[in-house]
C-alpha cells in the first residue's frame, strides 16, 4: 500500500520558469510533510517540511502548499536553476516518527 | 522485488546494551545508506557505502556509532553502549549508481528505544 505517491517519475521544466512537483498521499495521519532532494550518487537533502496544520510553507524558491482535504501537496520552485536537476522525495511521517517515502520525481532543468 | 529490507522492526532496549540494527539491500544495489529519523533534526544521513566501502561517515554521530558493510547483501548499523538520546527511527536505504539515476529506495525503518 502506498501512502505516500509520486505519480510523475519525471520532470523536464526550462530554466528561469517554474517547476511544480506533485505529492498525493493516503494516511490521514500524518502530522508533517517533507521534501527531500537528492543528486546523483549523494544521500537527500532536506528541503522543506510542512506541518499538517499549515496550508503554506515558503523558503526562499521554494514553497510547499498542502490540501488537507485532498490529501495533496505540491512543491513550487521558482525560478527553476540548472542546480535544481534532481530527485525530489515526498515524505508524510507521523507522531510517532515514521517516514514515509514516494518514490521520488526526477527534475530536469534544461537551460 | 523485495525491496530493502530492515531488522528489527522495533528494539526496547535499556541504556549501555549493545544494540544492533540489520539491513540488507535491494539486489544490484551498489549505494547503502544509514539514516536516522528524528522529530527535531528530521532524516540525518549516518554512513554511506559505496561498492561495500564507507565513503562518508561524518554524519555519525559518536565513537559509540560504528556501521560496516561485510558484503554487497548486508549491513549493520551499531550502538554501544546505547543511551536514551539515541531513541528514533533508523532508515537503511539503497540505490543504484550505474545507471546513475540518483533513486533511492528507503526501508521500512528501525525504531529504537532505548530506556
Amino acid at each position: 500500500d502506498q501512502q505516500v505517491k509520486q505519480n510523475s517519475p519525471s520532470l523536464s521544466v526550462q530554466e528561469g520558469r517554474i517547476s511544480i512537483l506533485n505529492c498525493d498521499y493516503t494516511n490521514s495521519m500524518f502530522d508533517y510533510f517533507l521534501w527531500y532532494k537528492k543528486y546523483p550518487a549523494e544521500g537527500p537533502t532536506f528541503l522543506i517540511s510542512i506541518s499538517s496544520i499549515k496550508d503554506k510553507n515558503e523558503d526562499g524558491r521554494f514553497t510547499v502548499f498542502l490540501n488537507k482535504s485532498a490529501k495533496h501537496l505540491s512543491l513550487h520552485i521558482v525560478p527553476s536553476q540548472p542546480g535544481d536537476s534532481a530527485v525530489y522525495f515526498c515524505g508524510g511521517g507521523d507522531s510517532n516518527y515514521q517516514l514515509i517515502w514516494g518514490a521520488g520525481t526526477k527534475l530536469i532543468i534544461k537551460p | 522485488d523485495a525491496g530493502v529490507i530492515q531488522s528489527p522492526r522495533h528494539e526496547v532496549t535499556e541504556m549501555g546494551q549493545e544494540v544492533t540494527l540489520r539491513c540488507k539491500p535491494i539486489s544490484g544495489h551498489n549505494s547503502l545508506f544509514w539514516y536516522r529519523q528524528t522529530m527535531m533534526r528530521g532524516l540525518e544521513l549516518l554512513i554511506y557505502f559505496n561498492n561495500n566501502v564507507p565513503i562518508d561517515d561524518s554524519g555519525m554521530p559518536e565513537d559509540r556509532f560504528s556501521a560496516k558493510m561485510p558484503n554487497a547483501s548486508f549491513s549493520t548499523l551499531k550502538i554501544q553502549p546505547s543511551e536514551p538520546r539515541d531513541s528514533a527511527v533508523y532508515f537503511c536505504a539503497s540505490s543504484l549508481d550505474s545507471p546513475n539515476t540518483g533513486e533511492l529506495f528507503f526501508g521500512e525503518g528501525s525504531r529504537l528505544t532505548v530506556l
